[in-house]
């Protein structure tokens, strides 16, 4: 068992729905990270959060909103996506930031928009 | 930025034949090297890391050594089972950037 955890295991949305997907994570990791990955691709970043602050945002679309609301949370909130957008979405922690730390992933959200 | 290359993209040994997965890097400032295991429907699940300054790490059936003169580094499975049967992925990273490898389709047969 992952201890990420990520809510829901899947959504199905149309092209004008507003969603969000959450990530919970309590080992006392100060940093989370959003991940994209598609079928048989491997895992891309979207977005780093260390210490509750947005690090690195890889010139994501605004359409993809993060937020962290406290140290065990993140969220990924979801208007306008495209049917490019569907795909398996990673969540990830780690004890810090900088070179050197393990992440820890969740077992994601499968996100398949109509 | 960092580019990573992973070799080969399938494999498929015989159950108790040894596998290896081969990667190489492209930035020098690159100091974390793990190795993620992802089976269907689930999230990369971390295997093995090794850090610069290390050349060698093994954690029973698993190794993986690292030739930071040739950015290269590999993930070797001995004595391999139905269980292993996954994707791989490598990964490099520097400071809280980290690149996956395209991945390895790993399949033991019984």
């Amino acid at each position: 068992d992952t201890e990420v955890t990520q809510t829901p295991k899947h959504l199905v949305m149309g092209m004008t729905n507003k969603k969000s997907l959450k990530c919970e994570q309590h080992m006392g990791h100060r940093a989370m990270y959003w991940y994209k990955q598609k079928a048989k691709k491997p895992p891309e970043l979207m977005f780093v959060y260390s210490y509750e602050k947005l690090s690195i945002n890889e010139s994501v679309p605004s359409r993809f909103s993060p937020e962290c609301p406290n140290s065990s949370l993140l969220n990924l909130h979801l208007h306008a996506l495209q049917p490019e957008d569907s795909a398996l979405y990673l969540c990830a922690s780690s004890q810090e930031t900088g070179g050197g730390q393990p992440q820890h992933f969740g077992d994601g959200t499968r996100l398949s928009i109509l | 930025g960092e580019n990573v290359e992973q070799h080969p993209s399938t494999l498929s040994v015989q159950e108790g034949d040894s596998a290896v997965i081969k990667c190489t890097y492209s930035d020098s400032a690159s100091n974390y090297f793990p190795w993620y295991k992802q089976e269907l429907g689930k999230g990369p699940q971390l295997i093995i890391d090794i850090r610069s300054n290390v050349g060698e790490k093994k954690d029973q059936r698993i190794a993986v050594t690292l030739n930071k003169t040739a950015k290269h580094f590999s993930l070797h499975i001995t004595e391999t089972q139905p269980e292993d049967s996954a994707v791989y992925f490598c990964a490099a990273s520097w400071n809280n950037d980290m690149r996956f490898g395209a991945g390895t389709r790993l399949t033991v047969k019984p």
